[in-house]
């Protein structure tokens, strides 16, 4: 399987732990994009990077969160002190170039007790 | 702020039928994206319409882009029921190095 994957699939936590999630984007694309989905709403842009740099983080990403991409490859995003309105599907999405497809994994659902 | 709105956000049709989703967005965009997502999936890629008068149809889809309107429709012809899903549209701009903004989502459910 060529595509982006994502780990884990399902994370369920209680209030104030932390928790980290992995993206593999597809090999050479050199985009990776974090959103974040809620039930019924449209994907939220939290941040993406190029190559290992981070270019570019949402107002929606709170000082909790952090993300790596520490070698231009694999990435991660972490939360600290979770809140249950933290509670949504977490989508990674990788890109070759401008101009050209954003490509989805099948997201990481966090519960947030 | 760039906004994207999506309507109608629930449509249901029978079979056989054809029908259109609008997607407006308010600012200038550089690229207009369809996904279609299926129920606890993630996003799949339909159309990439990338300068005006674009139009890309695959199957029973048909895409198209008017930048002047800043408008794009998703048309379905004849339709059946595996086309039932969540449709988003989305944009992005190069200024904002290419994040999706994306619209509600149109909820499509065809009935037998």
């Amino acid at each position: 399987d060529t595509g982006v994957s994502q780990d884990p699939r399902h994370k369920i936590t209680k209030r104030g732990q932390n928790v980290t999630f992995r993206c593999d984007p597809i090999s050479e694309h050199n985009r990776l994009y974090w959103y974040r989905q809620t039930l019924g709403q449209g994907p939220e842009f939290l941040t993406y990077f190029q190559n290992e740099a981070q270019l570019e983080k949402s107002r929606l990403l709170s000082d909790r969160f952090s993300a790596e991409r520490p070698k231009g490859s694999f990435s991660t995003l972490e939360i600290q002190r979770t809140e249950q309105g933290d509670s949504a599907m977490y989508l990674c999405a990788s890109q070759r170039a401008t101009q050209e497809t954003q490509y989805f994994g099948p997201g990481t659902r966090l519960l947030v007790l | 702020e760039l906004k994207v709105e999506q309507n109608p956000l629930f449509l249901s049709m029978q079979e056989g039928k054809n029908y259109t989703i609008y997607c407006n967005y308010s600012t200038t965009s550089d690229r207009l994206y369809w996904y279609r997502q299926d129920p606890g999936k993630s996003l799949e890629s339909l159309f990439v319409l990338l300068s005006n008068g674009a139009v890309k149809q695959e199957g029973r889809l048909m895409a198209s882009l008017d930048t002047k309107a800043r408008l794009s429709t998703l048309h379905i012809t004849a339709a059946v029921h595996d086309l039932s899903a969540t449709y988003f549209c989305a944009v992005d701009r190069e200024t904002s190095g290419s994040r999706l903004t994306f619209g509600e989502g149109t909820q499509l459910t065809v009935n037998p």
